[in-house]
């Protein structure tokens, strides 16, 4: 089964550091993109940015371009969304998910199927 | 930046009725590649969201017949042809024509 696992809630103070982890399975891990995604209490999704572990394609909303740094180690399997000062404003649910999309150059065909696999989220929680 | 726009952001429905949302992007998601690049998700209650459709009208395994979508450049729709009990919760669509993608305000579906 193709599955993406999520660490679990973390409570942390302002000003502190995080890196909160999802795990990929089931499927190549270095092909397919990662894609983190908040969710405020009582509020929407938004699309934070993607990595494509085991490369250098990494793309940030502006909004959190500067904020937090996403990372990957695809020896396992894992990417991370760090924080390296938190703020009450953080406080969120955050989640991972697969996004196959790509360009395959020796049949000359793009390919997509949308965020497929998601996480269970992580809660993260800023409080003093 | 590529805005989309869902409406009705509350829908109440009845079981076995159609239902559908609109939503519209201020840019065409169409890429010179000829994919349309706009999905659809549905988040239940206290759950993670899950993928419905993708590029415009393409249902992922396990999403019924009963739920499809349509529209093209700017303007799409989706439709549940029967409103089931299972279908409550909130759904978004999302472009990812281009980077950063954006997801709509989202459109709570209730039974009334």
């Amino acid at each position: 089964d193709v599955q993406v696992v999520q660490s679990g809630a973390e409570v942390r103070k302002p000003g502190e550091s995080l890196r909160i982890s999802c795990q990929g399975s089931g499927y190549n891990f270095r092909k397919d993109y990662i894609v983190w995604v908040r969710q405020m209490p009582g509020k929407g999704l938004e699309w934070m940015g993607l990595i494509l572990p085991g490369s250098s394609d990494i793309r940030y909303r502006p909004s959190f371009q500067g904020q937090v740094i996403f990372s990957a180690d695809a020896s396992i399997n894992t990417a991370y969304l760090q924080w390296a000062s938190l703020k009450a404003s953080d406080t969120a649910k955050y989640y991972c998910a697969r996004l196959i999309s790509g360009h395959d150059p020796v049949k000359v065909k793009f390919y997509y199927s949308g965020l497929d696999v998601w996480g269970q989220g992580t809660t993260v929680t800023v409080s003093s | 930046d590529i805005v989309v726009t869902q409406s009705p952001l509350f829908l109440p429905v009845t079981p076995g009725e159609p239902a559908s949302i609109s939503c519209r992007s201020s840019q065409s998601l169409l890429h010179a590649n000829g994919y349309t690049y706009l999905d659809w998700y549905l988040q239940k209650p206290g759950q993670s969201p899950q993928l419905l459709i993708y590029l415009g009208s393409n249902r992922t395994s396990g999403v019924p017949d009963r739920i499809s979508g349509s529209g093209s450049g700017t303007d799409f729709t989706l439709r549940i042809s029967r409103v089931e009990a299972e279908d409550v919760g909130t759904y978004y669509c999302m472009q990812a024509r281009q980077s950063p993608y954006s997801f709509g305000q989202g459109t709570k579906v209730e039974m009334k």
